[in-house]
């Protein structure tokens, strides 16, 4: 089963508020990452929080992480029309355990920003 | 340019019929790795490379084999395509695991 669930599966909002998308993991993780596809495009890379990192900004993107939960949360702020994408998380496991070397992407957020 | 290339970008095939789609990466990344995307099902990892000559399963292995015979190249072969495998595929790199995947355009794929 996927390793990263995200929440919510679809947002809307208008240009000029924040968005917020959430990520839960189920094991321990090195790091977690988030990254943007435009409709059916290659994914790009946004933004990558370590396991002893609890938030993490770029830009108008914040990261944070949450160990203990197993959760992270993706805010865009003042979001505009060319935000519209899809994002996912993707986790990085632990060295050493039996998944290393895999990398597990979530389902997804689709998030669209009207102008 | 970094970049990762993968090629074709478009396949329309029937099954059983044999084919490889290659990936090629210039940034001297020693991870290379395969996904495939499904509507509501995300990206799914078909295989990975850890380095030359290292090659590993990921989620969804079956009907798929990878080679890594050069750090540069992780291509993709479908030994018997099945309509099942039709699918958008990605190919990453990375200069290691824990670090930002470099992605392809994709390959989307179509089995008759």
């Amino acid at each position: 089963s996927q390793q990263g669930e995200e929440d919510p599966q679809a947002l809307s909002i208008q240009e000029g508020e924040n968005a917020t998308m959430n990520c839960s993991y189920k094991t321990s993780i090195n790091n977690l990452q988030w990254y943007r596809q435009n409709s059916g495009r290659g994914l790009v890379h946004l933004i990558l929080i370590r396991s002893n990192e609890r938030e993490k900004h770029s830009g108008r993107l914040r990261v944070t992480l949450d160990t203990s939960k197993k959760s992270s949360s993706l805010l865009i702020t003042a979001s505009r029309a060319a935000d519209t994408a899809s994002y996912f998380c993707a986790t990085v496991p632990t060295a050493g355990g039996t998944s290393y070397g895999k990398l597990t992407f979530g389902q997804g957020t689709i998030l669209t920003v009207h102008p | 340019e970094a970049q990762v290339t993968q090629n074709p970008r478009y396949l329309i095939t029937v099954t059983g019929k044999k084919l490889t789609v290659t990936c090629s990466q210039n940034m001297n990344h020693e991870y290379m790795s395969w996904y495939r995307q499904d509507p509501g099902l995300g990206l799914r990892q078909i295989y990975y490379s850890m380095n030359v000559e290292v090659t590993d399963k990921g989620d969804v292995p079956e009907g798929y084999k990878v080679s890594r015979k050069e750090k540069r190249n992780f291509p993709l072969i479908l030994e018997s395509p099945s309509p099942n495998q039709t699918s958008l595929y990605f190919c990453a790199s990375s200069s290691i695991l824990a670090d930002e995947q470099f992605f392809g355009p994709g390959t989307r794929l179509t089995v008759l």
